[in-house]
């Protein structure tokens, strides 16, 4: 089975710029998550979709930060404009249903704001 | 917040048993614990999760005390490959955004040859 699937691996910006990060879940499930990783902390939560629709987005800084799903399979996240502080790694993850089962990690885009 | 508390670092020696503790002190009854870990430039991966009784796979094995305020994750056999952070979540059951999981720093494991 085919895991998550990340792309870019590696970004580096300059501050003020835009960028997007794109994720394609495993085959079937329905739950997609981002979170952000900031480097020496565990990952925190950004945005849940479940299929098409938004679950949970508290924690997605809704200036800068924004993400769709609009066919309810793969999922870009789009920060405009970065900021220095947006430096970290975005994790894509999936489960088949939201909050029981485990979730499948992608590998990450490590992103670095100049 | 998460609701655990680990030990920052911990080491083992390669081919010996890696015990990992964690503090839920505050863990409801319907909540289970879960663990995951991340080994370097990988994203998180599931090890392990139980409710009230100890639960083994073939990763590892978890052991819940009785009053359910703290686990250990035990590796019988540890690896060079099981260098990792080591995360212990306690998790609500639910659908929605109520089962979501909240990292902490989590326990850098190193074995050591």
């Amino acid at each position: 089975e085919a895991g998550v699937a990340q792309s870019p691996r590696y970004k580096i910006i300059e501050k003020r710029q835009s960028v997007a990060f794109w994720c394609n879940p495993i085959s079937g499930h329905a739950t997609l998550y981002w979170y952000q990783q900031i480097l020496g902390q565990g990952p925190k939560l950004l945005i849940q979709f479940q299929n098409n629709g938004v679950v949970d987005d508290s924690q997605l800084p809704k200036d800068r930060f924004s993400a769709e799903r609009l066919k309810g399979v793969d999922s870009t996240l789009k920060i405009q404009p970065a900021k220095l502080e947006d430096s970290a790694v975005y994790l894509c993850a999936s489960s088949t249903l939201a909050g029981v089962g485990e979730q499948y990690f992608g590998p990450g885009t490590r992103l670095t704001v100049t | 917040d998460a609701k655990t508390t680990q030990p920052t670092s911990m080491d083992c020696a390669e081919g010996r048993a890696a015990n990992l503790p964690c503090n839920h002190s505050t863990i409801s009854g319907n909540e289970y614990v879960y663990w995951y870990r991340q080994i370097h430039s990988q994203g998180p991966q599931y090890i392990i999760h139980g409710l009230k009784n100890n639960e083994t796979n073939e990763m590892a094995s978890l052991i819940i005390t009785e009053d359910r305020k703290s686990s250990t994750l035990i590796l019988p056999h540890a690896t060079l490959r099981d260098t990792a952070v080591y995360y212990c979540i306690v998790r609500r059951p639910w659908g929605g955004s109520q089962g979501n999981l909240i990292f902490g720093k989590g326990t850098k494991l190193s074995v050591k040859p």
